[in-house]
């Protein structure tokens, strides 16, 4: 079947601009995850979710980063007023409900702040 | 805490030759789980293995095997007969029970020349 999506692949902004980065996981996978990749931090978790909920958002940097999730679904991770450290690649995962379930990784949105 | 090292950034080997990549973990849970990823050139985590702390047995797949040593808090990655495909930046994660986020450390970037 399908692996998770994200879109856009890529995206480069300007600094001070907002941006929303999409993810859709793999059909039936109830918890959602969100990941950074940057050259200076490595692999970061940033927020997850089950189903609609977020029980922890404890990776996210600053109260300029948000995300929903809609549906049990589709999820859109929101950066405001980029900054230029806000570069990297965003990583979105998903997995079915068990928790010892492993996750299943998209392709990644490489975001650029000029 | 948890902390996951990778002291190994980068490891170059010629194809066939048998390489073990280096993993070790910090927590203060008795129960949890470790992983191995793989991220090709392409940029997609690919999952390789999941091993939760109560099972200490050593795993086979193919050309990889694992070996899982809670005394040392280790849990290694061999590639033997390495091929050029194997090229790519290899991630080991664990993740507690309790918690859903994935904690990754640095990567080791196998190179395998022809």
């Amino acid at each position: 079947g399908a692996g998770v999506s994200q879109s856009p692949s890529n995206k480069v902004t300007e600094k001070g601009k907002d941006v929303e980065l999409r993810c859709d996981p793999i059909s039936g996978h109830t918890a959602l995850y969100w990941y950074r990749q940057s050259l200076g931090q490595g692999l970061e978790f940033l927020i997850y979710f089950q189903g609609n909920s977020a029980p922890d958002k404890s990776g996210l940097p600053s109260d300029r980063f948000s995300a929903e999730r809609t549906g049990g679904s589709v999820s859109t991770l929101t950066i405001q007023r980029t900054q230029q450290e806000d570069s990297a690649v965003y990583l979105c995962a998903s997995s079915e409900m068990l928790a010892d379930n492993e996750q299943f990784f998209g392709p990644g949105t490489r975001l650029t702040v000029l | 805490a948890q902390k996951v090292t990778q002291a190994q950034t980068e490891i170059s080997v010629v194809e066939k030759e048998d390489v073990t990549l280096d993993c070790v973990y910090e927590t203060r849970d008795t129960t949890y789980y470790l992983f191995w990823y793989k991220q090709p050139p392409s940029g997609e985590l690919v999952f390789l293995i999941r091993r939760n702390s109560f099972d200490e047995q050593n795993e086979i797949s193919g050309r990889y095997s694992w070996n899982f040593q809670k005394s040392t808090s280790s849990f290694n990655f061999t590639i033997t007969a390495s091929q050029v495909v194997d090229s790519a930046v290899y991630f080991c994660a664990l993740r507690n029970t309790g918690f859903q986020k994935l904690v990754f450390g640095t990567g080791t970037r196998l190179l395998v020349s022809p």
